[in-house]
């Protein structure tokens, strides 16, 4: 059973373009968490998602920042226009019902 | 707000030497707790959790961790540490099956 997966591990952007990152749960894994991770700090949590429906998302940025989890194929955390505040690591959990959550790799942005 | 605090930011310690990370949280009720490790560049791995029952509980690598009600304390202990522990080491909380609240993370150094 592969773990959680998230591509691209790193990813560039300039300021003004948009960035598109994947997470694809374990498999059986119907709930998805979305991290973010500026340096020297902890985790925050940005947006709860199941299959199809946001459930959670207080953590997220009222603008430019949208996420999904369709029916079929990963969930996409998408920034646009991203400006320099945007670099973090960018991690993505997935669970079961239960709340014991796995975590990917990680993406990390760095916006120029 | 449910709220997580790990007092120390850095703690160096010598191979073979005793370790003990502080935790505290701040919520209502008794939450779900954990411990993740990150080591430099990886994604969290899950070092032990605690939802309910003994309250000493322990994990993978050797560690354990003990929850106490009357402290809102969930530390991590370790016996013995080896180089290989050296890492950043997180204490989060759900209150249920919610997203979780990190800390700030203690980064573990390991001197021969």
């Amino acid at each position: 059973n592969a773990g959680v997966m998230q591509n691209p591990r790193h990813l560039v952007r300039r300021r003004g373009q948009e960035a598109r990152l994947r997470c694809s749960p374990m498999k059986g894994h119907s709930h998805v968490y979305w991290y973010r991770q500026l340096p020297e700090e902890g985790l925050k949590f940005m947006v709860y998602l199941q299959k199809e429906n946001i459930i959670d998302e207080s953590g997220m940025p009222k603008e430019r920042f949208s996420a999904e989890f369709p029916k079929e194929g990963p969930s996409i955390l998408r920034i646009q226009q991203v400006v320099r505040g945007d670099s973090a690591a960018y991690f993505c959990a997935s669970s079961p019902p239960s709340n014991e959550q796995f975590f990917g790799p990680g993406t990390r942005l760095t916006v120029l | 707000a449910q709220s997580v605090t790990q007092p120390d930011i850095h703690i160096t310690v010598s191979e073979g030497a005793s370790l003990e990370l502080r935790c505290n949280y701040s919520y209502g009720a008794t939450p779900y707790l954990f411990w993740y490790v990150q080591s430099p560049g990886q994604g969290l791995q899950l070092l032990l959790k605690y939802f309910s029952g003994d309250t000493l509980v322990q994990g993978i690598k050797g560690f354990e961790a003990e929850f106490k009600r009357s402290q809102s304390s969930f530390n991590l202990r370790k016996p013995s540490v080896h180089w290989s522990d050296a890492a950043e080491y997180f204490c989060a909380v759900a209150p249920g099956n919610t997203p979780l609240v990190f800390g700030k993370g203690t980064r573990l150094s390991v001197i021969a």
